[in-house]
């Protein structure tokens, strides 16, 4: 079957790094995504990596290993407003179907 | 700024009602979505359609239907809401391929 995993939450404090890991399994692959969704609010676009490596931008970087079925995305210097939770999702041979983890909600504490 | 907008961010409403959520993109997009999501569970999509009048069924679209009468507007209709579909209901929009722009939901609560 299709799935994606990803931890529930995580606790980072103000100033350090978090890395939130992401493993998935899909029919093909097509590209992951990674969206912020602060509590009550839409999801927002952070990312999308096709190829693996690392793709830096600002404060955020997302990772992808395909052979590995396996991404991360790495959240520098961190800030309050960074509590939010983190969804990932994959896309697979379907065109219009990205199949999505149930989100990692970050804490970050002072 | 592009924007999806959802017509209703609380809503209740009693079992048997028949619902109907309304979401308008302004970004001239093909495509077009709809999701729940329930805590501990990822997005789960209900119908999407990817053209004008055109509409295919997600994975758990019983108890749903969509209409897009034109490009720019998505309706989800609950025929007879269920206490069993309160949740937080999510439209989204794409370019072809693209990433997805979400609005910011519909809180819905079936009593």
């Amino acid at each position: 079957g299709q799935n994606i995993d990803q931890p529930t939450e995580m606790t980072a404090t103000e100033g350090a790094i978090v890395q939130i890991n992401c493993t998935y399994q899909t029919s093909g692959f097509n590209g992951l995504f990674w969206y912020q969704q602060h509590a009550g609010e839409a999801p927002t676009f952070l990312s999308y990596n096709v190829l693996d490596g690392l793709e830096e931008k600002g404060r955020f970087s997302s990772f992808l290993s395909r052979s590995k079925g396996y991404s991360y995305l790495l959240l520098k210097e961190l800030q309050m407003k960074d509590s939010a939770s983190y969804l990932c999702a994959a896309r697979g041979d379907s065109n219009y179907q990205l199949i999505w983890g149930a989100g990692t909600k970050l804490i970050i504490k002072p | 700024d592009v924007k999806v907008t959802q017509s209703s961010r609380y809503l209740v409403k009693r079992t048997g009602e028949k619902v109907f959520l309304e979401c308008v993109q302004d970004m001239d997009h093909e495509n077009m979505f709809w999701y729940r999501q329930d805590p501990g569970l990822g997005l789960r999509l209900i119908y999407f359609s990817y053209d004008v009048k055109m509409k295919e069924k997600g994975d758990i679209p019983e108890g749903y239907s969509v209409s897009r009468e034109k490009k720019e507007r998505f309706s989800l209709i609950l025929e007879s809401a269920s206490t069993n579909q309160t949740s937080m209901y999510l439209c989204a929009s794409r370019e072809n391929r693209g990433s997805y722009t979400f609005g910011s939901g519909t809180r819905l609560t079936v009593v």
